[in-house]
């Protein structure tokens, strides 16, 4: 069965400083791999996903993750965060062999920027 | 841009009465999702929808219902709330795979229940 990790259950980081936030995955097939963002009192949003190709997937707001399937990791990266970043951050893998996308999410990372 | 709707945003009730969470999509997607999230915790499969007259319950069980009438339209019922309830409910959709091609899903604002 899949499952998420989300190491970090709290990331403090300073305003203009790099951030990763850390996910890894258990399966022993091929997947495919999400990262959305929910602010204060709205609902998720994609920030990036990654399906095929190129293993660098940079998406919305300047982040970027980077697939390791050696390491069975999708971090998740900015090199400069905004006070605006401050939401929770949610990990998420789907089997790629079915067209049933049902998503395991991880239990989130929540990200505080400090002025 | 997704358009997906829930209602009530925020819905403070007391034990034993009946509710009904709304969720509503104007993009014509097939599959619909509802997933339960206590604070800080991960999201929780709870019904998923292949398309109209098709339901199914998730990973984790819940004593809601829900029915799928029409394509937009995806509501979840608790015919008797309790504590136990009190949680934020998701609504996601998603369009039908193309290509073997994982498509994205798309949700709503969420609804805060919250039962006395």
């Amino acid at each position: 069965a899949q499952s998420v990790t989300q190491l970090d259950s709290q990331v403090p980081v300073f305003e203009e400083a790099p951030v990763e936030l850390r996910c890894n995955y258990s399966s022993s097939v091929s997947v495919y791999l999400f990262w959305y963002v929910q602010y204060p009192n709205q609902g998720l949003q994609l920030l990036l996903k990654y399906l095929s190709g190129s293993t660098l997937v940079k998406g919305i707001n300047g982040f970027e993750a980077e697939f390791n399937k050696s390491q069975t990791s999708f971090h998740l990266r900015k090199p400069s965060v905004h006070i605006s970043d401050t939401a929770e951050y949610f990990c998420a893998v789907s089997d790629a062999r079915t067209s049933y996308d049902k998503v395991i999410f991880g239990p989130g990372t929540s990200l505080s920027v400090i002025p | 841009e997704a358009d997906i709707y829930q209602t009530p945003r925020y819905l403070v009730i007391g034990t034993g009465k009946k509710i009904t969470l709304e969720c509503s999509q104007t993009m014509g997607h097939d599959k619909m999702y509802w997933y339960q999230q206590d604070p800080g915790m991960e999201l929780h499969l709870i019904h998923y929808s292949y398309g109209v007259n098709s339901t199914e319950k998730g990973d984790l069980s819940s004593e809601s219902t829900v029915s799928r009438i029409r394509t937009e339209h995806f509501p979840l019922t608790l015919e008797s709330a309790r504590p136990s309830h009190t949680s934020q409910y998701l609504c996601a959709s998603s369009d039908t795979a193309r290509w073997g091609l994982q498509e994205t899903q798309y949700f709503g604002p969420g609804t805060r229940l919250l039962v006395l």
